[in-house]
């Protein structure tokens, strides 16, 4: 079964630092390239970053110099590395995986998501 | 950055009814969009994509019109399981969601 299952969430400071994990099942987490997206409580969705599958990455510009994402191509694993997290950033996280295809694709798989408040 | 604005924000309507959400681009996105479902406490789920191609599984009454930047998301007859959240996604310059609109009960 494909499946994507989040890890890492929690209550943070401001300023702090938190690290999400993504573990892939199903397929490789090298096929596709995987995504973050995020969801503020109540409101709508925010895509925040991205790996292809060539290792390059990009950023939301509201994450950009913040945020890190990489991977485990053994563990089949994605990071997201949060740094200097702020109170807008409280929110559902999910991993997400692109669909195959050339160019950009939308998410066919996401995970079940994890919480981030960012709060003193 | 490409903007995506979803009209109405909110829709009140019935079991059979035929329902229609409207999701515009602050530039052209060709076809490259995708529509999604949200039910409250779940992920989203993809149901069209390439702006009018149904993902595996997904019923035949969801249909997806439009290029450039005025797209639509159509449910030919309403049912009970499809009161929920929709967004829209444009993936032609990296990813951009709209605002949602929520179908519910009239």
């Amino acid at each position: 079964e494909v499946q994507l299952v989040e890890s890492g969430g929690g209550l943070v400071q401001p300023g702090g630092s938190l690290r999400l994990s993504c573990e892939a099942s199903g397929f490789a987490a090298t096929i596709n390239y995987m995504s973050w997206v995020r969801q503020a409580p109540g409101k709508g969705l925010e895509w925040v970053s991205v790996i292809y599958t060539g290792g390059g990455t990009h950023y939301a510009d509201s994450v950009r110099g913040r945020f890190t994402v990489s991977r485990d191509i053994f563990k089949n694993t994605v990071f997201l590395q949060m740094d200097s997290l702020r109170a807008e950033d409280t929110a559902l996280y999910y991993c997400v995986r692109g669909a195959r295809g050339p160019g950009l694709r939308p998410f066919d798989i996401w995970g079940q998501g994890t919480v981030v408040t960012v709060s003193s | 950055d490409i903007q995506m604005t979803q009209s109405p924000s909110t829709l009140s309507a019935s079991v059979g009814d035929r329902v229609t959400i409207t999701c515009r681009a602050s530039q052209s996105v060709s076809s490259w969009l995708a529509w999604y479902q949200q039910k409250p406490g779940k992920a989203p789920k993809l149901l069209i994509y390439d702006a009018s191609n149904l993902e595996s599984g997904v019923p035949s009454r969801f249909s997806g019109s439009g290029s450039g930047t005025e797209l639509t998301l159509t449910i030919s007859s309403l049912q009970p399981d499809d009161f929920a959240t929709y967004y829209c996604q444009q993936y032609n310059t990296y990813w951009t969601f709209g605002q949602g609109t929520k179908v519910e009960i009239k």
